[in-house]
C-alpha cells in the first residue's frame, strides 16, 4: 500500500523558517514527481511546489517562489519542503502528493499524505 | 495563469437525486482536468482523471465529462456518504490550478 507521511510542522514567527518532510512507502519513489499542495484553514486547495522523479526540474507557485524550496532524497524515499520568510498567509495544512509519472507531465494526485499543519503566528 | 470557475460553491440535494457540478477554466485546456472528493478532516481523494477517467476503485455513480474549457461532475443518485467537498484542478504545465470546490450536503 502506497503511503505518504509528513512531519515537520507546527508553530512559527513571522519571518522564520520551517522544514517539511514527507517519507513515502509502497512504491519506487523515484519513479515519480511528487507535489506540495496546501489549504489554509476552511479554504480551498493551492499548488506549491513540484519536483519531478529525478530531482532535475522544479516548479512553483508565484506565491511562494524564492522562499521555498523543494527537494528529495532517492535514497531516503524523502520528500522535502523548505521554506523561508514565512508569512501569516502561508498558515495551512501543507500535503505531500504523488504524481501519476515521473515528468512533471501526466499531473494528477494520488494518494495523498494525510497532511501536516504549519502556523505563522507572533 | 489558467483560472477555474467551478460552480456552485455549495449545494444541497437529497439521497438519490443527480448532483452535478461544473468546472470552466479560462482557456483551453483539452481534457487535463481531474476531480477530487475532500470529506471533513480528511485528505482530498483522486476520483476522476483526465476529464472522463474512473479511478481505480471509485464507485461508478460517480462521472465526468468535458473538453476545452467546459467540464462536468455527475454524481448519478447520491448517497449519504458523498458529503463531501468536491474539488477540480487543472494540470496547463507547469501551472496548476484548483476550482474553489463545491461543498454537497443532504437536505
Amino acid at each position: 500500500e502506497m503511503q505518504l507521511l509528513e512531519s515537520g510542522g507546527g508553530l512559527v514567527q513571522p519571518g522564520g523558517s520551517l522544514r517539511l518532510s514527507c517519507a513515502a512507502s509502497g512504491f519506487t519513489f523515484s519513479n515519480y514527481a511528487m507535489t506540495w499542495v496546501r489549504q489554509a484553514p476552511g479554504k480551498g486547495l493551492e499548488w506549491v511546489s513540484s519536483i519531478s522523479g529525478g530531482g532535475g526540474t522544479t516548479h512553483y507557485a508565484d506565491s511562494v517562489k524564492g522562499r521555498f524550496t523543494i527537494s528529495r532524497d532517492n535514497s531516503k524515499n524523502t520528500l522535502c519542503l523548505q521554506m523561508n520568510s514565512l508569512r501569516a498567509e502561508d498558515t495551512a495544512v501543507y500535503y505531500c502528493v504523488k504524481e501519476y509519472s515521473s515528468a512533471l507531465a501526466i499531473r494528477w494526485f494520488d494518494p495523498w499524505g494525510q497532511g501536516i499543519l504549519v502556523t505563522v503566528s507572533s | 495563469d489558467i483560472q477555474m470557475t467551478q460552480s456552485p460553491s455549495s449545494l444541497s440535494a437529497s439521497v438519490g437525486d443527480r448532483v452535478i457540478i461544473t468546472c470552466q477554466a479560462s482557456q483551453d485546456i483539452t481534457n487535463y482536468l481531474n476531480w477530487y472528493q475532500q470529506k471533513p478532516g480528511k485528505a482530498p481523494k483522486l476520483l476522476i482523471y483526465d476529464a472522463s477517467n474512473l479511478e481505480t476503485g471509485v464507485p461508478s455513480r460517480f462521472s465526468g465529462s468535458g473538453s476545452g474549457t467546459d467540464f462536468t461532475f455527475t454524481i448519478s443518485s447520491l448517497q449519504p456518504e458523498d458529503i463531501a467537498t468536491y474539488y477540480c484542478q487543472q494540470y496547463d504545465n507547469p501551472s496548476i490550478t484548483f476550482g474553489q470546490g463545491t461543498r454537497l450536503e443532504i437536505k
